[in-house]
Parts: structure tokens; C-alpha cells; sequence
């Protein structure tokens, strides 16, 4: 098992451009996120899957989308990037939502200047 | 909102040392889990070890274990004979249903 893989693992973007995190796992996990990571704060959830076609809002949802087409992958879009989007990305899944502990992806380093 | 607050963001310890690192918690909730995570400058986040809200006997693996205080909503982290490997940052974590709250963090440091 690969577990949980993120690509890529470090982006530097410019102001307004747009681009997509990709995040997949190969538990068969229902439940899927996105955490952003950022000094002093600790991780904030930005959006949540508990499965394919379903997603929700996290913490801080705001300047991302995301879909769930299949339950293996759930990426994030960026649609407009901004330097507050400066950040380290973790993707993390779960066998169902609840209690479970979350595994999480290796992280992606993303830049906007 | 659920929050979870590490009062320390910065803690060392000598090697083969014990050291204890702090966490709290608000919720109204009577069910959810705990947990610490460590993360090594790997950047990966491992989990230390969980706890669930209902279980009154304090988690431990190996030289890890945790005092749960569930009406104080206190969840710290001992670890025993600390070791150079164990230096990184940990993370304490709240999760109930789709919600999981982090705290914002303690560095520890292992001095040889």
C-alpha cells in the first residue's frame, strides 16, 4: 500500500494563477481532507469528503474547491491564487469519518508571490 | 467551536529524560477522540498515540503514555527516557465526527 500520496510535493505559483493538489489514497477510505498548515496555528481544515460525490466545508474553506469523483482521489483547486494561500498542504483520510485516527500525505510546499 | 490550545510552544528535555508536554481542550461533547501527532522535519505527521473520551484508563505505547482529565478537558503527553529521535514537533488533536481541531503546536528538543 502507498497509503496516502500528494503531488506535487513543492509549487511556487504567481498571483492569480490557478492549480490543482492532487491527493489519493489506497485504503478504500470513505472520509478524505484537506488541512493547511501554517506557523504558529497548527492544521485548519479546509474541506472534507465521507464519500464519492460528497463534500463539505472545513474551518477555512475559502479560495478552494474540491471534488470527490471516485473514492481514491480528492483534489484541491486553487482557482485564483493568493500570497495568503502560502502554506504547507496535507491531505489525510480516514476509514470512515468519526473517531478514527487520519493518515496523512507527505504534505506539498506551495509559493504565491 | 471545538479548540485546542498547547500552552507550550517550546519544550527540552535531556536525553533519557522524562518530559511532559501540555494540552487542553474545549467542548460541550462527551464523545470524540484524542490524539498527539508528531512531526519530524520530515514534515510528515505520525500518530504518537489516541485516546477515546469514553475510556476512563490513560492511553500508553510503549515509552508514551497520556493522563486524560475529562472534566478538566486536560490531555498531556509523558514521554519516558526520551531519545534524540523523539525530537520534533507534536501536535494534539480533537476529532468528533467530520470535525478535527489541532493545536498550534509544541516544539521539544533533545539534548544529547
Amino acid at each position: 500500500n502507498a497509503g496516502v500520496t500528494q503531488t506535487p510535493k513543492f509549487q511556487v505559483l504567481k498571483t492569480g494563477q490557478s492549480m490543482t493538489l492532487q491527493c489519493a489514497q489506497d485504503m478504500n477510505h470513505e472520509y478524505m481532507s484537506w488541512y493547511r498548515q501554517d506557523p504558529g496555528m497548527g492544521l485548519r481544515l479546509i474541506h472534507y469528503s465521507v464519500g464519492a460525490g460528497i463534500t463539505d466545508q472545513g474551518e477555512v474553506p475559502n479560495g478552494y474547491n474540491v471534488s470527490r469523483s471516485t473514492t481514491e482521489d480528492f483534489p484541491l483547486r486553487l482557482l485564483s491564487a493568493a500570497p495568503s494561500q502560502t502554506s504547507v498542504y496535507f491531505c489525510a483520510s480516514s476509514p470512515t469519518s468519526g473517531y478514527n485516527e487520519q493518515f496523512f500525505g507527505p504534505g506539498t510546499r506551495l509559493t504565491v508571490l | 467551536a471545538q479548540t485546542v490550545t498547547q500552552s507550550q510552544p517550546e519544550m527540552s528535555v535531556q536525553e533519557a529524560e522524562t518530559v511532559t508536554l501540555s494540552c487542553t481542550y474545549d467542548t460541550s461533547e462527551s464523545d470524540y477522540y484524542l490524539f498527539w501527532y508528531k512531526q519530524p522535519p520530515s514534515r510528515q505527521m505520525i500518530l504518537v498515540i489516541r485516546q477515546e473520551a469514553y475510556k476512563q484508563q490513560n492511553a500508553t505505547e510503549n515509552r508514551f503514555s497520556v493522563n486524560f482529565q475529562k472534566a478538566a478537558k486536560s490531555f498531556s503527553l509523558k514521554i519516558s527516557d526520551s531519545q534524540l529521535g523523539d525530537a520534533a514537533m507534536y501536535f494534539c488533536a480533537y476529532r468528533r465526527g467530520n470535525d478535527m481541531r489541532f493545536g498550534a503546536g509544541t516544539r521539544l528538543t533533545v539534548k544529547p
